[in-house]
């Protein structure tokens, strides 16, 4: 059972441009999490999902930033007209019972 | 608000030792808690994981308590080794009505361990 995946690794975007980021959770997992670890800060929570629902997104930025969990695919996580504040590295967990699984990561860099 | 502490937020041994790294937190109606290693660079290793009912959990040298009441829990390393080093995150959900919780992790800093040979 492959563990969670996140592509792409890593991420550079220009001032201004929009950034993609994808996670499939590990099969069979129905609840996704993507949390942000800032430079020099813990793990924060932004957005939790299940298949087509935002359950809780009180960790979202209220601008420019988006999540969704279609039925067929992977979650995606958009942030639009990125800032160098954005340069973070954006984690993905899913689970279906207690336990969350994390992704490597995907490092994103606004130049 | 929950608010996750982690005490110390740096801690290098020698190798061999046993240690012992602290979490707090300050609001004690916890659905669990998690303990992850984070490799630099690297995603997050869960290690153990805690429900609200159970005092510890134990795997191989690791063995971790909590102590619900006063908000704390802790991870003791036996005979830690090079290959240990590493940030140590504690993380928590919380407690919601109907025996669920609310899903999402609340983190605390880190401690950033080093094993030297």
């Amino acid at each position: 059972n492959a563990g969670v995946m996140q592509n792409p690794r890593h991420l550079v975007r220009r001032r201004g441009q929009e950034a993609r980021l994808r996670c499939s959770p590990m099969k069979g997992h129905s609840h996704v999490y993507w949390y942000r670890q800032l430079p020099e800060e813990g793990l924060k929570f932004m957005v939790y999902l299940q298949k087509e629902n935002i359950i809780d997104e009180s960790g979202m930025p209220k601008e420019r930033f988006s999540a969704e969990f279609p039925k067929e695919g992977p979650s995606i996580l958009r942030i639009q007209q990125v800032v160098r504040g954005d340069s973070a590295a954006y984690f993905c967990a899913s689970s279906v019972g207690r336990k969350q699984y994390f992704g490597p990561g995907t490092r994103l860099t606004v130049t | 608000k929950q608010e996750v502490t982690q005490i110390p937020a740096a801690l290098s041994v020698p190798e061999g030792e046993n240690l012992v790294l602290n979490c707090s937190f300050t609001d004690s109606a916890i659905y669990n808690l998690q303990w992850f290693r984070q490799d630099p660079g690297k995603g997050l290793t869960s290690l153990l994981l805690i429900q609200s009912s159970q005092r510890e959990q134990t795997s191989g040298r690791l063995n971790a308590s909590l102590d619900k009441s006063s908000g704390r829990s802790t991870l003791y390393i036996a005979a830690s080794q090079p290959g240990d080093s590493a940030t140590y995150l504690c993380a928590v959900t919380r407690y919601r009505a109907g025996g669920t919780s609310y899903g999402k992790l609340t983190f605390g800093q880190g401690t950033i361990l080093t094993v030297h040979p």
